[in-house]
């Protein structure tokens, strides 16, 4: 069974510091994985999807990579904003025969402080 | 511009009292989905539709049920919510091309319906 777990749980940093979230999964059988981005009491935004063929994704200040060996995906957010403020999920889209569903982490919750 | 709507935002009912949570989308997407997610907690698939086939996780108690009458609309209906149904309740949709591509979309969220169980 496919677990998703991404550390650390919570994070504060200053704003304008670069940052690195984590993501391991343990079953490299995926088609793709999803980093995501929810607000208080929000849904989800999708931020970037990467391929089980691709290494990494950029999205603005956002950086996704992927290694799917290892079973690791690292989502780099550059010169953080208060803004950026909120927790961040990653999912991965196993390859189980008939199913579509993604397979969340609990994400990280990120404070930028001013 | 909204793509995947969810109605209410926020639903309140009493303990056993059918409810039942909509979603809408525009973006003409075959596959939707159905996932709740607690405090601090991972998003957790309940079902997905696939165009009018529906698919059900094992896992899902039978107290929850899905309908969809449309492509563009899906329902979730609990039939008497308990304390531990309170929860984030995410509607999402992919595009569902054919074949292997399914497997490559991503997913749609809207902005999810919060249910109080009283």
């Amino acid at each position: 069974k496919q677990e998703v777990t991404q550390i650390p749980a919570a994070l504060s940093v200053p704003e304008g510091e670069n940052l690195v979230l984590n993501c391991s999964f343990t079953d490299s059988a995926i088609y793709n994985l999803q980093w995501f981005r929810q607000d208080p009491g929000k849904g989800l935004t999708s931020l970037l999807l990467i391929q089980s063929s691709q290494r990494e994704q950029t999205s603005g200040r956002l950086n996704a990579s992927l290694d799917k060996s290892s079973g690791r995906s690292t989502l780099y957010i550059a010169a953080s904003q208060p803004g950026d403020s909120a927790t961040y999920l990653c999912a991965v889209n196993p390859m189980d025969t008939g199913r579509r569903a993604l397979t969340f982490g609990s994400g990280t919750r990120l404070q930028v402080q001013p | 511009d909204a793509m995947v709507i969810q109605n209410p935002r926020y639903q309140v009912t009493q303990f056993g009292k059918p409810v039942t949570l909509s979603c809408s989308q525009t973006l003409n997407h075959n596959v939707m989905y159905w996932y709740q997610q607690k405090s601090s907690q991972a998003p957790k698939l309940l079902f997905h539709y696939y165009d009018k086939d529906f698919n059900n996780e094992a896992d899902t108690p039978d107290n929850f049920q899905s309908r969809r009458p449309n492509t563009s609309f899906c329902f979730l209906d609990i039939r008497s919510p308990g304390l531990g149904d309170a929860a984030m309740y995410l509607c999402a949709t992919s595009g569902g091309l054919a074949g292997a591509l399914i497997r490559q979309e991503t997913q749609y969220f809207g902005p999810g319906t919060r249910l109080l169980v009283l």
